[in-house]
């Protein structure tokens, strides 16, 4: 089955402590990257990568980074989480940036950082 | 500034009857928009699109109406379900995808 899948699934966490959200893909999309969803503020992309190795700010990257060491996987790595980046992850990957190729959606990691 | 939105948070219709969701746009570099739909614990799924040289496109009970001038789209449900019941996001692009925004979203119920 084509999929996306991100782990884990929910994740509370302390001020400070670092974590890795996993994305996986098994559609061989070269396009894949990471939003945070927030109430009244839709979807904001973080970081995107185009394929393997290239990797680039979204709109909201601040205090997150990526790595694309292999064309299936996608982590995001939160160095020193903080409160304001408690919200809804979603990892999306499509064939290409290109609009016109449909992005294929996790099922979201909800992270509380206390 | 948002550069897109979506006035209404939440819509209720009953079952059976029109479901209309609305999205306004700023930026007129948009050429491309879409309209996704997500359901409690998923993420979210294509629904639906339309090009800026349209200003219809349908797909089932599902219509999408893009007003350029307007810089206004809408997707029409016809007739709603109550399967319907999601979040609907409205999101729009230029023909690159260097620009790819999406709207807050709009809560539907459909009621039985």
């Amino acid at each position: 089955e084509a999929q996306v899948t991100q782990n884990p699934r929910y994740l509370i966490t302390v001020t400070g402590k670092k974590l890795t959200v996993t994305c996986s893909q098994n559609m061989n999309h070269e396009y894949m990257s990471w939003y945070r969803q927030d109430p009244g503020l839709g979807l904001r992309q973080i970081y995107y990568s185009m394929n393997v190795e290239v990797t680039d700010k979204g709109d909201v990257p601040e205090g997150y980074k990526v790595s694309r060491k292999e064309k299936r996987n996608f982590p995001l790595i939160l160095e020193s989480p903080s409160p304001n980046q408690t919200s809804l992850y979603f990892c999306a990957s499509s064939l290409s940036r290109n609009p016109y190729n449909e992005q294929f959606f996790g099922p979201g990691t909800r992270l509380t950082v206390l | 500034d948002q550069q897109v939105k979506q006035n209404s948070p939440s819509l209720s219709v009953q079952e059976g009857r029109i479901s209309i969701l609305n999205c306004d746009y700023t930026n007129s570099m948009f050429d491309y928009f879409l309209w996704y739909k997500k359901y409690p614990a998923e993420g979210p799924t294509f629904l639906i699109s339309i090009s800026s040289i349209k200003d219809k496109n349908e797909d089932g009970r599902f219509t999408v109406f893009l007003n350029k001038s307007a810089k206004h789209l809408s997707l029409h449900i016809v007739p709603s379900q109550p399967g319907d019941s999601a979040v609907y996001f409205c999101a729009a692009s230029d023909n690159y995808g260097q620009n790819f925004v999406f709207g807050p979203g709009t809560r539907l119920s459909v009621l039985p």
